[in-house]
């Protein structure tokens, strides 16, 4: 079954580095998200991304936050100075399509350490 | 603005035990609603999901009806087994963004003893 994945599982930064999380969505799918999870908080939105541009972000997603498709397998999240409360669980996820009932699948995830 | 209220965790039951954990939703407009189930060390897995008021997803022997009345899609299971340890989300598709986006709640860890 195909499956969305995500590396590394684990990253532990200093504050102020640049990190990149990398993600392999399902390969027919055309709708990217990012999402993140700050330990026992909420799972939440940061980023959408279709036909190669951003369709909607959150007030999360700042100037530091930028995604990038680098070719046709590839979806990335870069943070470019990273902050102590950027340390999350984050999750990539696609789609097919992104209608009001798209089914999105998520990928295992990866935890961001920022010391 | 759109949320998904869910019951605090953890809840623990003994394997056959009938489980319940509430999910209560605010929106505008007519979302979809899901539950995701996330197991130790991997993704969040669709469990099951309902696209309109009335309608009920099933999946696994898990249940959840769409009450628009009520506005909530409480998860049910008539007798759970220890492998259905994991934490439950549910969440919505948002109808008033460009991209359905999700809206999710703070996930329940459930534990199911033998």
């Amino acid at each position: 079954e195909p499956e969305v994945t995500q590396t590394p599982s684990h990253q532990v930064t200093q504050m102020g580095q640049e990190v990149i999380l990398r993600c392999v969505p399902i390969s027919n799918h055309l709708y990217f998200y990012w999402y993140r999870q700050i330990l026992g908080q909420k799972v939440e939105f940061l980023v959408s991304f279709y036909n190669n541009e951003i369709s909607e972000k959150s007030e999360i997603f700042d100037d530091q936050f930028s995604v990038e498709r680098p070719d046709g397998s590839n979806f990335t999240l870069k943070i470019r100075s990273t902050k102590l409360e950027d340390s999350a669980m984050y999750f990539c996820a696609s789609s097919d399509w992104g209608g009001w009932s798209s089914e999105q699948y998520f990928g295992p995830g990866t935890r961001l350490t920022v010391t | 603005g759109n949320s998904v209220t869910q019951m605090e965790g953890p809840v623990t039951l003994s394997e056959e035990a009938f489980l319940t954990i509430n999910c209560t939703y605010t929106a505008t407009g007519y979302p979809s609603l899901f539950w995701y189930v996330q197991y130790p060390g991997e993704g969040l897995q669709l469990l099951l999901k309902a696209t309109k008021a009335d309608d009920k997803g099933s999946n696994k022997g898990f249940e959840a009806t769409y009450r628009k009345e009520t506005t909530s899609f409480h998860l049910e299971k008539g007798s759970v087994q220890v492998s259905d340890s994991a934490v439950y989300f549910c969440a919505l598709s948002d109808p008033t963004s460009g991209t359905y986006k999700y809206i999710f709640g703070t996930g329940t860890r459930l534990k199911v003893l033998a």
